[in-house]
């Protein structure tokens, strides 16, 4: 059992360039989220998706992007990377009964120079 | 708008002391659910325990208890009998009832307890 599986773990970009975060995940859970977590500042909400198709953002999505074209994969591109970007990005998923805890990747540490 | 305060930010305390980690949240709603969530120095968060807005009752698990309390919109997690293991970043969250709520996270900023041996 993978659970969700992010790659890359770490990501050095320069100002400007773009790139993309992957997350799978094998445990047909519908809904699926990314979170930035910054020093101090707790986890963020940047998008999330409660099915293939359906996406809508968060607290903080401005420089984010990011479909859902299948259940199991949720990207999150950044379209061009800036300092503020640096942060530890998290990919969650979840069944979509209230019950179902989420269930976190293991995160992307990306630093933006 | 949805609000998870953890005014503490770092707790330290020596091994088989008894913590308490203090979470205060503001939400319209009337129905919703409350997390805790371990972030141990490996980075990976683990889930703890979830909590509908509905269900009052005090729930033990081990050495953890949570202490849910509508009336002062808190929703406390206390370990008993510290350990080193336990040292962590702990971060309490609310999420909204109904379809998406699991998806829609609101977390706190965290609080980090030191155990010390």
């Amino acid at each position: 059992n993978a659970g969700v599986t992010q790659t890359p773990k770490f990501q050095v970009l320069k100002t400007g360039q773009s790139m993309t975060l992957q997350c799978a995940q094998d445990m047909n859970h519908e809904y699926m989220s990314w979170y930035r977590q910054d020093p101090g500042m707790g986890l963020r909400l940047i998008h999330y998706s409660v099915g293939a198709g359906i996406t809508d953002q968060g607290e903080v999505p401005n420089g984010y992007n990011v479909s859902r074209s299948t259940t199991e994969d949720f990207p999150l591109r950044l379209l061009s990377a800036a300092p503020s970007q640096t942060s530890v990005y998290f990919c969650a998923s979840s069944y979509e009964s209230g019950d179902s805890p989420l269930h976190f990747g293991n995160g992307t540490r990306l630093t933006v120079t | 708008a949805q609000k998870v305060t953890q005014a503490q930010t770092e707790i330290s305390v020596v091994e088989k002391e008894d913590v308490t980690l203090d979470c205060v949240y503001e939400t319209r709603d009337t129905t919703y659910y409350l997390f805790w969530y371990k972030q141990p120095p490996s980075g990976e968060l683990v889930f703890l325990i979830r909590r509908n807005s509905f269900d009052e009752q005090n729930e033990i698990s081990g050495r953890y208890s949570w202490n849910f309390q509508k009336s002062t919109s808190s929703f406390n997690f206390t370990i008993t009998a510290s350990q080193v293991v336990d040292s962590a970043v702990y971060f309490c969250a609310l999420s909204p009832w109904g379809t998406g709520a699991n998806s829609k996270l609101t977390f706190g900023k965290g609080i980090t307890l030191s155990v010390r041996p």
